[in-house]
């Protein structure tokens, strides 16, 4: 069975800092992985994906994110942090199937930029 | 373009009262259909998907059920609300065709709170 994990449940940083949010998964094949950014209260929009190519993949926002399959990670990188950032990050894992787009998500990390 | 709209965004029920949250979607035909419930701490738990009309797929045994009656409706219910039924509801949709064009997201509704009292 494919699992997420972030290993951070909170982190603080100062704005204009750099960031790198974690992301280990488990799944068995070659993954579709996924960011994805939530305000409080609010939906849950896309960052970044990946599915196949560029191991490094550019997203909305100045996000980055870097596939390494020998560590089975799918970290989030931001070069210098807006205090607009903070929300709560989710990293998912998924496959396409005949029933779906089977994505599992992370159980988040919450980001609070100081100024 | 694409959009998704789910209904009410805040709900506050008695326990045992039933319950029934509306998502559809526009600008997309035949879209596979998602219901996700997130708890504090818990991420997001995958709770009902469907692939077509009629077609419904439970993830874990619980006290709901969903429906879908048209091409781009999904609905939520309950006949009687739990205590545990609490929690921030999340509809979102996907591509359903197989190929390059599906590259595997979801999109997703902007949540139901639900609060039983």
């Amino acid at each position: 069975a494919q699992s997420v994990t972030q290993p951070d449940i909170h982190i603080t940083v100062s704005e204009g800092a750099s960031l790198e949010l974690r992301c280990n998964y488990s799944y068995g094949a070659t993954p579709y992985l996924f960011w994805y950014v939530q305000s409080p209260g609010q939906g849950l929009q896309l960052l970044l994906k990946y599915f196949s190519g560029d191991t490094l993949v550019q997203g909305i926002k100045g996000f980055e994110a870097e596939f390494k399959r020998s560590q089975s990670s799918f970290n989030l990188r931001k070069p210098s942090v807006h205090w607009s950032d903070a929300a709560e990050y989710f990293c998912a894992v998924g496959a396409i199937t005949g029933g779906g787009n089977k994505l599992t998500f992370g159980t988040g990390t919450q980001l609070k930029v100081e100024l | 373009s694409q959009t998704i709209h789910q209904w009410p965004a805040t709900l506050v029920q008695p326990v045992g009262s039933p319950l029934s949250l509306e998502c559809t979607v526009e600008g997309t035909s035949n879209p596979n259909l998602y219901w996700y419930r997130q708890a504090a701490g818990r991420g997001l738990q995958l709770l009902f998907y469907s692939v077509g009309i009629g077609q419904i797929s439970s993830e874990v045994p619980q006290n709901l059920s969903a429906s879908r009656p048209q091409d781009r409706q999904f609905i939520l219910s309950s006949k009687k609300l739990l205590l545990s039924d609490s929690g921030f509801y999340l509809c979102a949709w996907s591509d359903s065709r197989w190929g390059n064009t599906n590259t595997g997201e979801l999109f997703f509704g902007e949540g139901s709170r639900l609060t039983v009292l």
